[in-house]
């Protein structure tokens, strides 16, 4: 079994939409949660990043952590056609610089 | 100019040859990282390297090897290509030091391998 399961997709959806992205995982360690962007033929980019749990919010983009059911989520409102992109989840613990990323959610918004 | 460069951008060759891609990078950061990226399964680590004296095996590391040349160059080898080594591969850096993202990456533009 995999440490980060992500949500395959891929996902379509029109021009305004809510769009749910999401992860689970199973190591109780990991206290660092991130999201990335990535565009076509361009490396990933940090999109949210969120320590333990919680909500973050960045204008269009909310970021949920519940480490009691060790999953996490990525909230788009008002989606753009500008995000459609892979979205990858990303986890790591402590200061050991390593992540672990799920499987990646590419996202196709429509006008 | 990019933060972290990656050569060459594309390459194909044939089996059993040998390959190497470069990375440097302009960030400062002390920790590099090669991570191969196929369809479908996300980002795999295969090594990196918290320091020029550094150098860790990631989750797929067989049939890789890596140099640290420098704080700022860390380069992928293929001593002899697989077709099943067919991938993109990305070169990362990060920065561990006070007040920055604990595991936050920075990639370069990735180099595409088709071995065939």
């Amino acid at each position: 079994q995999k440490e980060v399961e992500q949500d395959p997709g891929p996902l379509s959806v029109p021009e305004g939409a809510i769009v749910s992205l999401n992860c689970t995982y199973s190591n109780s360690a990991f206290q660092y949660f991130m999201w990335y962007r990535q565009y076509s033929r361009k490396g990933p980019e940090l999109l949210m990043y969120t320590y333990s749990s919680g909500n973050k919010e960045d204008g269009r983009f909310t970021a949920q952590v519940d480490k009691s059911s060790k999953y996490i989520s990525l909230f788009i409102r008002d989606s753009q056609p500008s995000d459609s992109a892979t979205y990858l989840c990303a986890m790591s613990w402590g200061n050991a610089g390593k992540s672990t990323f799920g499987d990646g959610t590419t996202l196709t918004v429509k006008p | 100019d990019a933060d972290v460069t990656q050569t060459p951008r594309n390459r194909i060759t044939k089996t059993g040859k040998r390959i190497m891609l470069e990375c440097s990078q302009t960030k400062g950061h002390d920790r590099m990282y090669w991570y191969r990226q196929d369809p479908g399964l996300g980002l795999r680590l295969i090594y990196y390297s918290f320091d020029v004296k550094d150098i860790n095996k990631g989750e797929i590391s067989d049939g890789y090897s890596v140099s640290r040349q420098a704080q700022a160059k860390f380069s992928l080898s293929l001593e002899s290509a697989i077709p099943n080594q067919t991938a993109l591969y990305f070169c990362a850096t990060s920065d561990h030091r006070p007040g920055r993202i604990s595991g936050e990456l920075f990639f370069g533009e990735g180099s595409r391998l088709t071995v065939l």
